[in-house]
């Protein structure tokens, strides 16, 4: 079975630029989460949909953030405008409601 | 906001020594999971222990739930190279599908 799949693996972007990440999570999962990691603040939930829903946003740092899901298999993150400060490992992960959360293996981001 | 503290945050042992990890929290989480990171890859999970005082085993790895569902340990014995990477607890409140993570413990290995 295909895990979270999660593009683009890497990205390197100069500030001011805008980013799209994608997600496609596992079939059948009706949870998705976007995460954020960092060496100073460890993994941080962004937000995270229930059927396709935003159920809690609270964790998006900014305005600049934004997150979809049109679909049930398939999620993006955008930061417009991106900043030095957005360079991270970004996480999406899929769930049943209660079950075991399964996470892509991060897109790099690197902000210049 | 709900918190976890794990500890300590680094571990660096020879091959054979025995560790724990710590992660503790002021609020009651109604299910908590421990996972395992390694270097360019997602978390992936170990364990959930879900009722209060539970100890479940993974091989070397024993896991513990505090009584009241707010702290958890885990314990490695005669930790080996492959043991190597970030270990993170994470709590989940009630039925949401929220799930708060600690910093996380990076555990090195020396053979």
């Amino acid at each position: 079975d295909a895990g979270v799949i999660q593009s683009p693996r890497h990205e390197v972007t100069e500030m001011g630029q805008e980013v799209t990440l994608r997600c496609k999570p596992i079939s059948g999962h009706d949870y998705l989460f976007w995460y954020r990691q960092t060496m100073m603040r460890g993994l941080e939930l962004l937000i995270y949909f229930n059927n396709n829903v935003p159920i809690d946003d609270s964790g998006m740092p900014e305005d600049r953030f934004s997150a979809k899901m049109p679909n049930a298999s398939f999620s993006t993150l955008k930061i417009q405008p991106s900043e030095p400060r957005d360079s991270a490992v970004y996480f999406c992960a899929s769930s049943l409601r209660g079950g075991t959360i399964y996470f892509g293996e991060g897109s790099w981001l690197t902000v210049v | 906001t709900q918190l976890l503290e794990q500890s300590p945050q680094f571990l660096s042992i020879q091959e054979g020594e025995n560790l724990t990890v710590y992660c503790n929290s002021s609020s009651v989480f109604s299910s908590l999971q421990w996972y395992r990171q390694e270097p360019g890859e997602g978390p992936v999970l170990l364990v959930t222990v879900v009722t209060g005082g539970e100890v479940k085993k993974l091989k070397r790895l024993t896991f513990q739930f505090g009584d009241a569902r707010k702290d958890s340990s885990l314990h490695i014995t005669a930790a080996q190279p492959g043991d190597t990477g970030l270990y993170l607890c994470a709590g989940r409140s009630g039925n949401t599908g929220k799930l708060i993570f600690g910093q996380g413990t990076t555990l090195q290995v020396k053979p």
